[in-house]
């Protein structure tokens, strides 16, 4: 079975720094997705930036980019020019592109943002 | 209403109480889902809904009864918990089925507490 890991529970990052959150999973699979979902105090989670493990390039929107490294089965993310909305829960999840659209969650990074 | 609904927010049961959770989506999407989400574990996928038909029960046990009467509308039916079922419960919907079928929206969530 996948499982997905963050190993960090709290990350703290200054107004208008970067930080770069961790996430590495366990797959035996060479096709799948991967993602990363903002959940903000108020619970509604949103997906912030996906990446297809066929594609090499590093997926960016905004100022949310992944560092994919496949090999290593690794997938980080960073924010750049941290805002005080960003200020959140992060996950990192996994999708199998063959077993439908079950999706395995890390168990989460809290990002805090210092004014 | 927009996106993913569910209602109520807030529920507080006793272990012998019968409630029901509702999740509504308004983006004509095909799959539904419900998550559990404890305190320090990571989201716990628990029923997932193609086509109105069950596809996935990730051994969640029998006092969690889902119904899905429509593609828009899921409910959680409740009877019997136990304290430790005290949680947030989300619901997510997709498109399955096509090429960029795997962003799930969230909804607000669920607020549970187990009496």
């Amino acid at each position: 079975a996948q499982t997905v890991t963050q190993s960090q529970p709290e990350m703290s990052v200054q107004e208008a720094e970067t930080v770069t959150l961790s996430c590495t999973y366990d797959t035996s699979e060479s096709d799948y997705y991967l993602f990363w979902y903002k959940q903000p105090p108020s619970r509604q989670m949103i997906l912030v930036i996906r990446q297809e493990a066929y594609k090499q390039q590093n997926a960016t929107e905004n100022r949310f980019s992944v560092n994919f490294q496949k090999a290593a089965k690794s997938f980080s993310l960073k924010i750049s020019d941290s805002q005080l909305g960003d200020a959140a829960m992060y996950f990192c999840a996994y999708r199998s592109a063959a077993a439908g659209n079950k999706l395995t969650f890390g168990g989460g990074t809290r990002v805090l943002v210092k004014p | 209403e927009t996106g993913v609904t569910q209602t109520p927010r807030h529920l507080v049961m006793g272990m012998t109480n019968k409630k029901s959770l509702k999740c509504e989506q308004h983006l004509g999407h095909n799959a539904m889902y419900w998550y559990k989400q404890s305190a320090k574990k990571p989201l716990e996928l628990m029923f997932v809904y193609n086509f109105k038909e069950q596809t996935e029960n990730n051994s969640v046990p029998s006092r969690f009864s889902p119904e899905c009467p429509n593609s828009s509308h899921l409910f959680l039916h409740l009877h019997t918990l136990q304290p430790e079922d005290s949680a947030l419960y989300l619901c997510a919907s997709s498109q399955a089925g096509t090429v960029d079928s795997n962003e799930q929206f969230f909804g607000p969530g669920t607020r549970l507490t187990v009496l």
